[in-house]
């Protein structure tokens, strides 16, 4: 049972450049989410999906970009990076909702200059 | 505005001392309140979860408590091993259609030999 696996770990981007962040998922769990971790602050919500096919925004969605194909996998889109992205970037699963147990990635970190 | 603070901002303790962690929350209605921890390059994990009926929670030598009125909770570590050192992380979820949650910006806990 591997939980929660996003790839890569660590990226460097140019700017303007684009990229998608994977994450997987093997507890067959409905609820997936983004979010992005910044020095000294709490974790905000990028985007959400609360089953294959249903995606929704989150507090800062801006810049961002998510589909649900399957109940596995929830990748992320970034087009057009700006160094404001520069952030560590979470992935992460629960069974009942946010509010619920969230299993969470180890988490990719990326640096735009 | 619905917020979550905690106190201290970090935290350096001696090998085998208690120590007590600070949340307050302005988060309305209230759901549940978890505590996560969060070690260095890794993603958190849930310690325990309170809801509003309850004010003490266990999980090992962690104890978290709940004041609903004041809207306090506080986490205490007893006897602290080095493999405490790490971020803890308070969540508060939001009574919503799927129980929005809103993270602290987290207690960075030292322990030292």
């Amino acid at each position: 049972n591997a939980g929660v696996t996003q790839t890569p770990k660590f990226r460097i981007l140019k700017i303007g450049q684009s990229m998608t962040l994977q994450c997987a998922q093997d507890m067959n769990h409905n609820y997936m989410y983004w979010y992005r971790q910044d020095p000294g602050m709490g974790l905000k919500l990028i985007y959400y999906s609360v089953g294959a096919g249903i995606t929704d925004k989150g507090e800062v969605p801006n810049g961002y970009n998510v589909s649900r194909s399957t109940t596995e996998d929830f990748p992320l889109r970034l087009e057009l990076a700006a160094p404001s992205q520069t952030s560590v970037y979470f992935c992460a699963s629960s069974y009942s909702g946010q509010g619920g147990t969230q299993y969470f990635g180890p988490g990719t970190r990326l640096l735009v200059l | 505005k619905n917020q979550v603070e905690q106190s201290p901002q970090s935290l350096i303790i001696l090998e085998g001392k208690n120590c007590t962690l600070q949340c307050n929350y302005t988060v309305s209605p209230f759901s549940n309140l978890r505590w996560y921890k969060q070690d260095t390059g890794r993603g958190p994990v849930s310690l325990t979860i309170m809801t509003f009926s309850e004010n003490t929670k266990s999980n090992g030598r962690y104890t978290a408590t709940l004041d609903a009125d004041t809207k306090q909770s506080s986490l205490h570590i007893t006897a602290s091993q080095l493999s405490d050192s790490a971020s803890y992380i308070c969540v508060v979820s939001e009574k919503t259609s799927y129980d929005k949650v809103i993270f602290g910006p987290g207690t960075s806990l030292s322990v030292i030999p």
